[in-house]
């Protein structure tokens, strides 16, 4: 059981948009930064978010983040199916001095 | 483009050490600001944090695996090392490398508040802990 909550699973039809929560604490998510990695299926993760809502250089505007207390969310729009992939949620956790990853959403483009 | 390549055995018996090590290539393992990091994946399970450490010397383990792991960093290869020590059958996962920036968002008398950030990440390595 991750400290930060993920739903399993989403799903969306092509050029609709999703949005995958993440939910922590004040010792995680409310305090620190939050990054969101894709893992496309076979393959490793790569990071798309960080510190709250910014993107790598290189990744796209379809993709966009929010924090609001002790959650957060990720945003795609314009779905296509190479954004199949599992999703991530990151951050360091004061009071178990560690990082925590949520347990992943697998977002299914219908 | 900083690249990260993970290397080492497949498979390890159980109560052996598990060791890999990751080549940065690219960009400098001297950068100031970033660790080097491992972070394992069992199969069918979601991401786990080892541990990362610096050119310098300064480590950061997770708790629940700090009795069995080492990182250490040869910055003469410009390659990083994960050590785990008496592994089982639940150390079966797929390994990776990470560059891992962290920094202090702001710090408060009680603490420091960060940001972390893995990027890049290493294809990754299946380890099997065999009995």
């Amino acid at each position: 059981q991750s400290v930060l909550t993920q739903p399993p699973s989403v799903s969306a039809a092509p050029g609709q948009k999703v949005t995958i929560s993440c939910s922590g604490g004040s010792s995680n998510i409310e305090n620190n930064h939050l990054s969101w990695y894709q893992q496309p299926p076979g393959s490793a993760p790569k990071l798309i978010i960080y510190a709250n809502n910014e993107r790598p250089s290189g990744i796209l505007d379809r993709f966009s983040a929010s924090k609001s207390g002790t959650s957060a969310t990720l945003v795609i729009t314009g779905l296509q199916t190479g954004d199949e992939a599992d999703y991530y949620c990151g951050s360091w956790d004061n009071s178990l001095n560690t990082v925590v990853f949520g347990e992943g959403t697998r977002l299914t483009v219908l | 483009q900083l690249h990260l390549q993970e290397s080492g055995p497949g498979l390890v018996k159980s109560l052996e050490t598990l060791s890999l090590t990751c080549s940065v290539s690219g960009g400098s393992i001297r950068s100031s600001g970033f660790y080097w990091g491992w972070i394992r994946q069992s199969p069918g399970k979601g991401l786990e944090w080892i541990g990362s450490r610096d050119h310098s010397g300064s480590t950061l383990y997770n708790p629940s695996l700090k009795s069995q792991v080492t990182i250490s960093v040869d910055t003469a290869k410009s390659q990083f090392s994960l050590k785990l020590r008496s592994v089982t059958a639940a150390d079966t996962a797929t390994y990776y490398c990470a560059r891992h920036g962290r920094h202090a968002v702001y710090c408060s008398p009680t603490g420091c508040y960060y940001n972390n950030r893995f990027d890049p990440w290493g294809q990754g390595t299946l380890v099997i802990v065999s009995s």
